[in-house]
């Protein structure tokens, strides 16, 4: 079983706002690094550290730690964004790595 | 621009090694880890372990009694075995550049670049 734990299905309405969570004592160490993964192709870190995005993400994308909970937020949902969505991060002891069990966005 | 190009064998009958190496093109080999990553159909995904330039090396504790990882610098590359494998080791799997970055208050380990996955299948 996973350290780190996702709802499994979200649904946000086109343009609105949508918060996708994580949950782990690791949380409390480490920020989690977030991951975008459509059908078919490999996954993409959208944000990683306390809010950082990589090249080439839209700004859309945020992330924020309060305790041991991680969040994801998508500020104007896109079509596009439909996919999979998992955190991961370094587990308590710091010698491996432990991912959620992954968040289903659909945009209504 | 750098890559990650994975390739190994992709049938495989239970009982046998799975066998897959992934090759680093551009880009600092030393300054990372390197994991091997795998997704089951219509599952989420499962980190199998991680190894540096130097041999470090850390297994997920559910696979470790099966998996070895190396690495060869010369090449850039870095290898995966996972024996005895079964139908349920039927997955894509990645290869993954993972980052640490510790700093006071802040410590922070992310993938940054994935391999483009090799579907692996283990049948009778």
């Amino acid at each position: 079983s996973s350290e780190l734990t996702q709802d499994p299905a979200v649904s946000v309405a086109l343009g609105q706002t949508v918060r996708v969570t994580c949950q782990g004592d690791s949380l409390r160490n480490y920020f989690a690094s977030w991951y975008q993964q459509k059908p078919g192709q490999a996954p993409v870190l959208v944000i990683y550290g306390k809010n950082n995005r990589p090249s080439g993400i839209p700004d859309r994308f945020s992330g924020s730690t309060s305790g041991n909970t991680a969040s994801l937020t998508i500020t104007g949902a896109q079509a596009e964004d439909e996919a999979d969505y998992y955190c991961n991060s370094r587990d308590s002891s710091g010698n491996h790595v432990v991912f959620g069990g992954g968040t289903k966005l659909t945009v209504l | 621009q750098v890559q990650l190009q994975q390739w190994g064998a992709g049938l495989l009958k239970p009982s046998e090694t799975l066998s897959l190496t992934c090759a680093v093109y551009g880009g600092s080999f030393s300054d990372y880890y390197w994991s091997w990553i795998r997704q089951p159909p219509e599952k989420g995904l499962e980190w199998i372990g991680e190894i540096n330039h130097s041999g470090s090396i850390n297994y997920n504790p559910s696979l470790k009694s099966r998996v070895t990882m190396s690495v060869d610098t010369s090449k850039n590359q870095f290898s995966l075995k996972l024996s005895s494998v079964t139908a349920a080791d039927t997955a894509v799997y990645y290869c993954a550049r993972g980052g640490i970055v510790v700093l006071p208050g802040a410590l922070y380990y992310y993938f940054d670049l994935w391999g483009r996955g090799t579907p692996v299948t283990v049948s009778s």
